[in-house]
This record gives structure tokens, sequence and C-alpha cells, in this order.
């Protein structure tokens, strides 16, 4: 079985501050990890993903987020929020060792970044 | 080159009535997904469709709701004698033909369902 965890409900932060939106995974093979975006009454939109390589991944909008094998976690970060960053943010993970097609995504946090 | 398009965006049904979603998938994309979204829950994964054939129908309920995917026209999710507790947003992503194990999913903007 393949899961994904976000802790954080909600993230506020002051624009121009750094951001970091939290996703830890499990999976019995290797992770394939997707981050996406969700603007009000909007579908989702991709980010960026990873699937092998470097563990640092840049993505869209300035946002990048850093594969962390041991702690299982793919943390999506940004080094300086824009109030239009404000939005809510699904980390997904399917199993790239032949298991399921489907990805599975997190409950999403919303971020809130204040002028 | 249109995205995923899904309509109606809003339907108003009454409990009892039916509800039919549709989704045409981005051009050259053969896979479709059905998502459920309903606050303080997240996406839930309902169907994964490929055209003719439903791949893994896993996260649909047992009854009252179907999915197809025919060979000529749009995906549709067919939710028969809606209860208030079917009331969420329902959105369609989709992946081109191949190896979808990296695919990215394309979503559309999602149909909003109220049941009243």
């Amino acid at each position: 079985a393949q899961s994904v965890a976000q802790p954080e409900d909600q993230v506020n932060v002051a624009e121009g501050n750094p951001l970091t939106v939290k996703c830890t995974y499990s999976v019995s093979g290797n992770p394939y990890l997707f981050w996406y975006v969700q603007y009000p009454n909007r579908g989702l939109q991709f980010l960026l993903k990873y699937i092998t390589g470097d563990n640092l991944v840049k993505g869209s909008y300035g946002f990048e987020a850093e594969f962390n094998k041991s702690q299982t976690s793919f943390h999506l970060k940004k080094p300086s929020a824009l109030v239009s960053d404000s939005a809510l943010y699904f980390c997904a993970v399917r199993d790239g060792g032949g298991g399921s097609y489907i990805p599975t995504f997190g409950r999403g946090t919303s971020l809130i970044v204040h002028p | 080159n249109a995205g995923v398009m899904q309509n109606p965006r809003h339907l108003v049904r009454r409990r009892g009535q039916e509800a039919r979603l549709r989704c045409s998938p981005m051009k050259g994309h053969s896979h479709v997904y059905w998502y459920r979204q309903l606050p303080e829950e997240g996406l839930k994964f309902m169907v994964y469709l490929q055209k003719e054939n439903i791949i893994d129908e896993s996260g649909m309920p047992k009854e009252r709701f179907s999915a197809e995917f025919p060979k000529e026209g749009p995906s549709i999710l067919r939710i028969q004698q809606v209860v208030r507790g079917d009331s969420a947003a329902y959105f369609c992503a989709s992946s081109p033909l191949g190896t979808p194990t990296a695919n990215v999913l394309t979503f559309g903007a999602g149909s909003r369902l109220t049941v009243l």
C-alpha cells in the first residue's frame, strides 16, 4: 500500500520569507513523488515531480522540493514567498516498483502568504 | 490545445435523482482518472479507465456509482439516487498513452455536485 501524509493543514508565512510545506510518504517500491497546487474553484496544476536522479527538484513558479529517502520526505520549498502563492498544495506518491498506477494524494496543505 | 474539459461545472440535484458528470481528456490522452474532493478529506481516488476498459475501480462505492469511457465521446461518472453525502467536487484527470508510471496527471476544473 502507498500513502502520503501532509502533517500541516495550514501554513502561514509572510511575503518575502522562505516557505516549506511538508510531505512524508510510504511505498513498498521506489517512490514517484509529485506536488500539485490548487487555486480556488480550479483543478490541480502540476508543480514538480521526482522520479530519479538529483534529490533537489526544481519546478514551476520558483518552487523546489527535496527528496530525502532516509526520512521518506519530499518537502516543498520556495526561497521567497509571494502573496499569489496562497493556495492549496497537494503532495502525491505512486509506487514506481510495479505497484499501483494510481497516484495517492495527501489531504492538502493550505498555504497563506501574508502581505 | 484544450485541456481536460469537465461539464457541468456545477450541478444541483435533489435526493434520489441521478447525476451525470462528463470528462473529455486532453487530446492524445487515453487514460482517465476520477477523484472526489471533500472538505477536510483531500482528494480521494475513485476509478481509473482507458478507452472501453475499467482498469481500477477500487475507490468507487459499490452501489449507485458507475463510470465508463466509451470508444467515442467523453468519460462519464454516473451517480444514481444521489444522497446529500454525495455533495462534493469531482475531478477528472488524464494522462497520455503509454507507460503511465511517471506521467503527470492533467486535471480538469472539476464538477461541483450539490444534493439538496
